[in-house]
């Protein structure tokens, strides 16, 4: 098993420009989560899907837009990348959305932008 | 609100020395609680967690972390340090509308030869 994998995992982009991360796990969770890690400031939930075909706001949801295509896929979009959005950018998954389930990261897309 | 704050944003250790890592919580209601650690350029992976029962938590790589509920402390220890215990560790708490995880903000372990 792969686990969770994210593409890419690095990219440059310019102010203004749009880009959408991809999130795929193998796992057959049932929840997938987005978060974004700057230095000092640990790991920050962007946006959660508990289960298939929902999806809901984390505490920094501002500029982004999620996708929950199936349920393997979790999809990240930059509308119009902003540079306060360079980061690391982590998607995780967990069986189920229970408080104590154990959450499985992805090895992170690197993102600056210009 | 939930949060977590793990005191010192750096540790310095000698191989085979202990390893203590500070993290503090606050929480109105019973918390579960985590250890994550992040390898240099990779994703996280759990530790160890607590949920429910003994409060003595091991983990793997020879971690440990004892939920304290009167101090609100999950400080995490290692008897003996390894060059491959060089990693950055999380605490996190788990809030109870929906599985959300809050981080705190990290500390970088350094093992020195």
């Amino acid at each position: 098993n792969a686990g969770v994998t994210q593409t890419p995992k690095f990219q440059v982009l310019k102010t203004g420009q749009s880009m959408t991360l991809q999130c795929a796990q193998d796992m057959n969770h049932n929840s997938m989560y987005w978060y974004r890690q700057d230095p000092g400031m640990g790991l920050r939930l962007i946006y959660y899907s508990a289960s298939e075909g929902t999806t809901d706001k984390g505490e920094v949801p501002n500029g982004y837009n999620v996708s929950r295509l199936n349920k393997r896929e979790f999809s990240l979009r930059l509308e119009s990348a902003a540079p306060s959005q360079t980061s690391v950018y982590f998607c995780a998954s967990s069986p189920g959305p229970s408080i104590w389930e154990t959450q499985y990261f992805g090895p992170g897309t690197r993102l600056l932008v210009l | 609100a939930q949060s977590v704050t793990q005191l010192g944003s750096h540790v310095s250790v000698s191989e085979g020395a202990l390893v203590l890592l500070r993290c503090n919580y606050s929480s109105s209601v019973p918390p579960y609680l985590f250890w994550y650690v992040q390898y240099p350029n990779q994703g996280l992976q759990l530790l160890l967690k607590y949920t429910t029962g003994a409060t003595l938590v091991k983990g793997i790589n020879g971690f440990e972390a004892e939920f304290k509920k009167s101090e609100t402390s999950f400080h995490l220890t290692k008897p003996s340090a390894h060059m491959s215990d060089a990693a950055e560790y999380f605490c996190a708490v788990s809030v109870t509308n929906g599985n959300k995880l809050v981080f705190g903000a990290g500390t970088i372990l350094r093992v020195k030869s």
